[in-house]
């Protein structure tokens, strides 16, 4: 099974700051990646498809990168109700999660 | 309105089974990959297995390959989880979510459902 690694675990930022979170595959898995938010007793919700490619509805702020087994989810510009826990998850073969990566008030 | 609707809370002793469903209403269920996720308290996201309806088969994580069947009725749109040989370990929150076929979004979950706690004690 493919292994995702996500970086950092935690991190404490600002509203208004950029926010970038990074995320690995133990092997390559080309474009096959997705980023979910989830907040506090909800289900998670998707925001980023197929590495780069926005979910409807899913404010621009929201941008995805990288293919192979290195990817990149930032928030240009940190809003209140970003303050939340993502992931990132392959579709490249069975599916795996990362460990998450919660985003706090500074 | 497209939504998928999951059982109700379950509380079970250890060594026994639990079966959860996600009915889905509105869509084409039969373009649907239907996985089961859950979440520990406090913890990440873990996929189980899926199943991808038209086909009737699926796969599972290697982790809960020997306890865990994922099944779908086409006639009620509606997929089940059943996990066996429950320890106190498996008290999670279990999700459905789906892929569609066919969708910008085919390869990623584009739609949850609420979620079913499982509560494993004795």
């Amino acid at each position: 099974e493919i292994q995702m690694t996500q970086s950092p675990s935690s991190l404490s930022a600002s509203v208004g700051d950029r926010v970038t979170i990074t995320c690995r595959a133990s092997q390559t898995i080309s474009k096959f990646l997705n980023w979910y938010q989830q907040k506090p007793g909800k289900a998670p919700k998707l925001l980023i498809y197929d590495a780069s490619s926005l979910q409807s509805g899913v404010p621009s702020r929201f941008s995805g990168s990288g293919s192979g087994t290195d990817f990149t989810l930032t928030i240009s510009s940190l809003q209140p109700e970003d303050f939340a826990t993502y992931y990132c998850q392959q579709s490249y073969s069975t599916r795996t999660f990362g460990q998450g990566t919660k985003v706090e008030v500074k | 309105q497209v939504q998928l609707l999951q059982s109700g809370a379950e509380v079970k002793k250890p060594g026994s089974s639990v079966k959860v469903s996600c009915k889905a209403s509105g869509g084409t269920f039969n373009t649907y990959s239907i996985s089961w996720v859950r979440q520990a308290p406090g913890q990440g996201l873990e996929w189980m297995g899926r199943i991808i309806v038209i086909l009737g088969s699926g796969n599972y994580a290697q982790k809960f390959q020997d306890r865990v069947t994922i099944t779908a009725d086409k006639s009620t749109s509606t997929a089940y989880m059943e996990l066996s040989s429950l320890r106190s370990e498996d008290t999670a929150m279990y999700y459905c979510a789906r892929e569609v076929a066919g969708q910008v979004t085919k390869d990623a979950f584009d739609m949850w459902g609420q979620g079913t706690m499982v509560t494993v004690s004795s």
